[in-house]
């Protein structure tokens, strides 16, 4: 059974960097056709896709973040990162690891199970 | 970005009542639409996907249909376990999108 777990700090100082990390376990991360993403949702409120990774390197980003994300993978982990630049009080919210099934229709099928994730000073 | 707009945001409905969420994107996305449910405290969990195809393992009672513009999710006899938010998701383009989610409460 695959499971994802994130990993980072809970709380994040404004104008810091926020980093978290998924592992992924029960599976290889090197996998066709599976994307690697993230998915956040501040306290209350809806979900907001950050972007994904490929397992060759290959990112997408949401525009609207992009200029302050990075998404990287190190496959002899089994796991990938996020990074996001230059946080304020908007960027406190639960951050989701997912596996992304790229195969025909685009899914989320697998998610972690979350980490809360506040900037505050 | 492709809007995604669920209604009701909330609903009350009792066990066993027949339930319909609607999920109307801004474009026509086909079928490249997909549902999951979300209980308190927990990460969203996928119930259907390409608007019609039932995930392995969620219970023949949830269902969905639709394409192009206008999505529908039916739960055909609500049990208590069913009362969480359920959202849809455009996998149509980049960016993925969300609907802002439909609260299913207990009458």
């Amino acid at each position: 059974q695959l499971q994802l777990q994130e990993s980072g700090p809970g709380l994040v100082k404004p104008s810091e960097t926020l980093s978290l990390t998924c592992i992924v376990s029960g599976g290889p991360i090197s996998s066709n056709n599976y994307y690697w993403g993230w998915i956040r949702q501040p306290p209350g409120k809806g979900l907001e896709w950050i972007g994904s990774i490929y397992y060759s390197g290959s990112t997408y980003y949401n525009p609207s973040l992009k200029s302050r994300v990075t998404i990287s993978v190190d496959t002899s982990k089994n796991q990938f990162s996020l990074r996001l630049s230059s946080v304020t009080a908007a960027d406190t919210a639960m951050y989701y690891c997912a596996r992304l099934d790229y195969g025909g229709n685009s899914v989320f099928d697998y998610w972690g199970q979350g980490t809360l994730v506040t900037v505050s000073s | 970005d492709i809007q995604m707009t669920q209604s009701p945001s909330s609903l009350s409905a009792s066990v066993r009542d027949r339930v319909t969420i609607t999920c109307r994107a801004s474009q026509n996305i086909g079928g490249f639409l997909n549902w999951y449910q979300q209980k308190p405290g927990k990460a969203p969990n996928l119930l259907i996907y390409a608007a019609s195809n039932l995930q392995s393992g969620v219970p023949s009672r949830f269902s969905g249909s639709g394409s192009g513009t206008d999505f529908t999710l039916t739960i055909s006899s609500l049990q208590p376990e069913d009362f969480a938010t359920y959202y849809c998701q455009q996998s149509y383009s980049t960016p993925y999108t969300f609907g802002q989610g439909t609260k299913l409460e207990i009458k």
